[in-house]
């Protein structure tokens, strides 16, 4: 079953703004990722962070992580319309499983 | 980053027949590689996990004779759709995990079905 829900489903902005994606779990986990996805295409890893960590930068990214919550947040600063794609994240179980289960996704549209 | 391969992108066939599609981990050996499903506008669903040299686990719900998993090789894996329905259009999407990578997982660029 999905574990990750994110919101909102659907984005719309305007180029140089920013975007903030959530994303809520329900289980303990082990880490939680973010990867994006162009229409059609694979999986692209964007950045991971651990259980142990509360927040984590890269590049014009920036992840937060609040494990009390179970939720953690995805914002792309100054974006582009490069960055139109759908944004999952994906939660790695406590427990040693391999496996990531996915969310259901944030579409992204940045508009020029 | 790590490459992964897929083939083929997109395939059309008949009801009836069955596809092979391939996932290599071109630059690293995969331990272990996932095959997911993915409906238009949905997420991914782990169909199942593949660990070289041994069979493949099937998440609840999946059939493991419709769905067959070969994972012959440290970088290669394939799954192939028997008996293709049209239902079974989807796009299939694999990934991969190295011995020495951990959490990330390398996805290939997926692979279109048409059941015709």
């Amino acid at each position: 079953s999905q574990q990750g829900e994110e919101d909102p489903q659907a984005l719309s902005i305007q180029e140089g703004e920013n975007a903030t994606m959530n994303c809520s779990y329900k289980t303990s986990i082990n880490n939680l990722q973010w990867y994006r996805q162009n229409s059609g295409r694979g999986l692209v890893h964007l950045i991971l962070i651990r259980s142990n960590e509360r927040e984590k930068h890269s590049g014009r990214l920036r992840v937060t992580l609040d494990t009390s919550k179970k939720s953690s947040s995805l914002l792309i600063t100054a974006s582009r319309a490069a960055d139109t794609a759908s944004y999952f994240c994906a939660t790695g179980r406590q427990g040693g499983s391999e496996k990531l289960v996915f969310g259901k996704g944030t579409k992204l549209t940045v508009n020029p | 980053g790590a490459v992964v391969s897929q083939h083929p992108s997109r395939v059309i066939c008949k009801s009836g027949t069955s596809v092979k599609i391939e996932c290599r981990s071109l630059d690293f050996q995969a331990t272990t590689m996932f095959w997911y499903r993915q409906f238009p506008k949905q997420s991914l669903m782990l169909m199942a996990t593949s660990n070289e040299g041994s069979k493949a686990t099937y998440e609840q719900g999946v059939e493991k004779d419709k769905f067959l998993i070969n994972h012959a090789s440290l970088t290669l894996s394939t799954l192939t759709v028997t008996s293709a329905h049209p239902e079974d259009s989807s796009f299939y999407i694999c990934s991969a995990r190295g011995a020495r990578i951990s959490g990330e997982l390398f996805f290939g660029e997926g692979s279109r079905l048409t059941v015709l």
